[in-house]
């Protein structure tokens, strides 16, 4: 089955820094990407998403980018904010089941 | 809009109890899914229903039981509690599946096993 890899686990930036999280699948065949953010005591929601036949997505301070032959995918945020400090989970869709999440990354942004 | 709602939301259980989950949607999503979240290990897939009726194991469903009876409720079910399971569950539900299929997630519950 799918096997989602996420670097790294946490992430410190002061405010008007970049962060970037990396992750890495292990299924050719999964063919959609998203990204979840998670804020304390709440569920995870979709912040923004790939698909296989695209190489990369802007949705203004955020950005995805995806390379099909490495099988890793990244998250981009420029110029932090402390309301971006979160849970980042990264997922990749296993054809016939479900989304299969990475591990996580506990992003803090100090101002 | 109440979107997915997880009931209870804080559970304590001893060893050898049972309890069921229950999660109800109210958008007529035709998916709904279990998933637990343990520090360090993400959300891991435990079990998962694309319609009415049906049901799939996902990565960890061993312990756990689901059923889905009714289109908006998804329950999942612990009959023998151990402290493995000890976790914060979330139920998510989405429209569709794959790249069209944004899950929506309630606020977690959390159960603790002593």
């Amino acid at each position: 089955g799918e096997n989602v890899e996420q670097h790294p686990s946490t992430l410190s930036v002061q405010e008007g820094d970049s962060a970037v999280i990396k992750c890495t699948y292990s299924d050719s065949a999964s063919n959609y990407f998203p990204w979840y953010k998670q804020e304390l005591g709440k569920g995870p929601q979709l912040i923004i998403d790939i698909r296989s036949n695209v190489g990369e997505k802007k949705d203004q301070r955020i950005a995805v980018t995806l390379n099909k032959t490495a099988k890793h995918f990244s998250l981009h945020i420029t110029e932090t904010q402390p309301e971006d400090s979160a849970v980042y989970f990264c997922a990749a869709y296993q054809a016939g089941t479900a989304l299969i999440f990475g591990k996580g990354t506990t992003l803090s942004v100090s101002s | 809009n109440a979107g997915v709602t997880q009931t209870p939301k804080f559970r304590v259980l001893k060893t050898g109890q049972s309890m069921t989950l229950l999660c109800a949607q109210d958008m007529n999503h035709e998916y709904m899914y279990w998933y637990r979240q343990d520090p360090g290990m993400g959300l891991r897939l435990i079990h998962y229903s694309v319609g009415e009726g049906t049901t799939a194991k996902g990565e960890v469903p061993d312990g756990y039981n689901v059923s889905r009876l009714k289109k908006q409720n998804f329950l999942l079910g612990l009959e023998s509690a151990a402290p493995s399971q000890t976790s914060v569950y979330f139920c998510a539900s989405s429209y569709s599946t794959g790249s069209t299929g944004e899950l929506f997630f309630g606020e977690g519950s959390r159960l603790t096993v002593l």
